[in-house]
């Protein structure tokens, strides 16, 4: 059974620290997703990663994949407010369907 | 914004009642999906399509069923609503213009369904 893995699910903050959310898949593929969902609201995609060693950065956040480890990074980097929300990963499978991790929820206090 | 509308955007209903939820498009792409997310859960393909009256089942499609007949809309369908399908359920549409080519998926605004 494919399984993609996020931990933590819940991550409390301060704000201007530094974190990495983990993303692990159990089948091989070359493509995965970072989308971001605020409270109520639906999902808004961050990052597209196709292939082994892509890195993509955009503001505070960073977004990494290695293929041959099935894994896959998402690091803050002096985490302000405004990033708290739910973050999930997407692996991507034959016919171009998503498989979800659990999603971590994020909550960057002052 | 990918133009993407879902309708309706709240439903209340009884159980062993039928309900339809509708997904339209203006972007003309040629793939869309219908997900439910749950607590604990992320989001879990029901169906999706990928093109006029080509369809197949996600990992949660018992107790729904879909269609497509115009490129723009596409139909989900609980035959019987149970409790067990109350949800919010995101529409999602792919083709070939996504960020360096991907099949980047783009997300409707979501319908929250409450089955009673």
């Amino acid at each position: 059974e494919l399984k993609v893995e996020q931990n933590p699910l819940f991550l409390s903050m301060q704000e201007g620290k530094n974190y990495t959310i983990y993303c692990n898949y159990s089948t091989t593929s070359d493509r995965l997703y970072w989308y971001r969902q605020d409270p109520g609201k639906s999902l808004e995609s961050l990052f597209v990663l196709l292939s082994n060693g892509a890195v993509k950065q955009e503001g505070r956040l960073m977004a990494s994949l290695d293929t041959k480890a099935r894994l896959s990074t998402l690091h803050i980097t002096a985490a302000v407010h405004d990033l708290s929300a739910t973050y999930f990963c997407a692996v991507q499978i034959q016919g171009g369907k998503l498989i979800f991790g659990q999603g971590t929820e994020l909550s960057v206090k002052p | 914004d990918a133009g993407i509308t879902q309708s309706p955007r709240h439903k209340v209903t009884e159980t062993g009642t039928p309900v339809t939820l509708r997904c339209h498009q203006t972007e003309n792409h040629r793939y869309m999906y219908w997900y439910r997310q749950d607590p604990g859960h992320g989001l879990r393909l029901i169906h999706y399509s990928y093109g006029v009256k080509d369809t197949d089942k996600g990992e949660v499609s018992d107790g729904y069923s879909v269609s497509r007949s115009k490129t723009e809309d596409f139909l989900l369908t609980l035959e019987s609503a149970t409790s067990s399908q109350t949800s919010v359920y995101f529409c999602a549409i792919s083709g070939s213009s996504g960020r360096e080519g991907s099949y980047e998926q783009y997300f409707g605004p979501g319908t929250r369904l409450t089955v009673t």
